[in-house]
């Protein structure tokens, strides 16, 4: 148990929707990263927050959205969604910038 | 940004049998990370190996680094099933903020 709590383990919903991934950091750790992975993109970066605030942006398109809160846990805001964002999104939490990360076991989103 | 490779893509051995993996990067980096992923799970980490050091051992894991030729390679030794799994390199961005992963290397271990 990696101590990262990732809800919920599985979505299914339709295109256009918008849903919310939520993500419980292991305590204490200040850094919470946001990755997607699928088969043919493998796993890409999405946004990281330190301590509440954005810290790096990756390959994040502008309907996805995220933010920390101030107990750190954070939610991915994904709308309009498409097929082609079914994937499994994953939260990881370290304790400092560029260390160790830790996973959750992801969210397997299904967009029907 | 900077992104490791792994090579093979797939690899397949007896239990028993070594197996190697390894993993090319584009630029300077201060440290440079395994993990495994078993099929639809997260990722957990495996080592980490700073700049400095070149060679690092942990259980049936040995990990090697040459900064000279931006690459490392990871050995698992005497393998066993269990250690089927995706195996990826990690190398922070250039701005140290977030971690970059390689495709991958699915690693498949037969009884």
């Amino acid at each position: 148990d990696s101590g990262v709590t990732q809800t919920p383990k599985h979505l299914i919903t339709a295109t256009g929707q918008r849903v919310t991934l939520r993500c419980s950091p292991r305590s204490g750790d200040l850094s919470v990263y946001w990755y997607q992975q699928s088969l043919d993109q493998g796993l890409q970066f999405l946004i990281q927050y330190y301590n509440g605030e954005e810290r790096a942006k990756g390959n994040i398109l502008e309907r996805f959205s995220a933010q920390q809160f101030p107990d750190l846990h954070s939610e991915l805001n994904l709308s309009s969604l498409e097929l082609g964002d079914s994937a499994l999104y994953f939260c990881a939490s370290s304790s400092h910038r560029a260390g160790k990360l830790f996973f959750g076991s992801g969210t397997q989103l299904s967009v029907l | 940004s900077q992104q490791g490779e792994e090579d093979p893509q797939a690899l397949s051995i007896q239990e028993g049998e070594n197996a190697t993996m390894n993993c090319s990067y584009k630029t300077s980096i201060n440290n440079l990370q395994w993990y495994r992923q078993n099929s639809g799970r997260g990722l957990v980490h495996l080592i980490l190996i700073r700049s400095n050091e070149r060679e690092k051992h942990s259980g049936r894991l040995r990990v090697t680094l040459d900064t000279s030729k931006k690459s490392s390679s990871l050995l698992i030794t005497a393998s066993r099933a269990a250690d089927t799994a995706s195996y990826f390199c990690a190398t922070p961005d250039n701005y140290g903020q977030n971690f970059v992963f390689g495709p991958g290397t699915r690693l498949s271990v037969l009884p």
